[in-house]
């Protein structure tokens, strides 16, 4: 098993660029999650899917953060246009079921100068 | 909502001490509890997890948690701690009968040294 799979690991860009953020979930799985780690305001929950169909955004920052799942093997984070304050670890995590554990991806560092 | 603190933000340690890490939470309803583990430069692992039965939860690596549900503990334990257990350690919580999104605690960065 792959495990949850994240792209790119490391991402450095410009202020006003667009990013995207890649996870393949673990096979089987259904539901996903987009958090995103910082020193102020640790892990915080962006948004998660539950059968490609998002169910809680309450946590997207603002409306320059959308996220899809086009497929149950596929999901996208993207931030247009960047700002320096998006500079963080963001981690995607996939699980099956209620009560099952979630699964981690590596996560992407990314930088906005 | 369900919320978590965790009280230490670092603990240090000797090689072979036991060690407890924190967890409080605070919930109007049941929950489900997490302790996750992160490596320098990792995503997070899963050490344990209390989801009913047994309030005390053994996980990997030799670490237990015991769930207390009249103090809204979940602390972290383990009777002798290695170098190899130096990381970020998160509790998280999570409502029993909604949703699957966990809230997690701030991290106890936890240090061993020789």
């Amino acid at each position: 098993d792959a495990g949850v799979i994240q792209s790119p690991r490391h991402e450095v860009t410009e202020m006003g660029q667009e990013v995207t953020l890649r996870c393949k979930p673990i096979s089987g799985h259904n539901s996903l999650f987009w958090y995103r780690q910082t020193m102020m305001r640790g892990l915080e929950l962006l948004i998660y899917f539950n059968n490609n169909v998002p169910i809680d955004d309450s946590g997207m920052p603002e409306d320059r953060f959308s996220a899809k799942m086009p497929n149950a093997s596929f999901s996208t984070l993207k931030i247009q246009p960047s700002e320096p304050r998006d500079s963080a670890v963001y981690f995607c995590a996939s699980t099956l079921g209620d009560k099952q554990t979630q699964y981690f991806g590596p996560g992407t560092r990314l930088l906005v100068l | 909502a369900q919320s978590v603190t965790q009280l230490d933000s670092q603990v240090p340690v000797f090689e072979e001490a036991p060690v407890e890490l924190r967890c409080n939470y605070s919930s109007s309803v049941s929950v489900y509890l997490f302790w996750y583990v992160q490596y320098p430069n990792q995503g997070l692992q899963l050490l344990l997890k209390y989801l009913s039965g047994s309030t005390l939860v053994k996980g990997i690596n030799g670490f237990e948690a015991e769930f207390n549900k009249s103090q809204t503990s979940f602390h972290l334990r383990k009777p002798s701690v290695h170098i190899s257990d130096t990381a970020e350690y998160f509790c998280a919580v999570r409502a029993s009968n909604s949703g699957y999104a966990l809230n997690f605690g701030k991290g106890t960065s936890l240090l061993v040294t020789p």
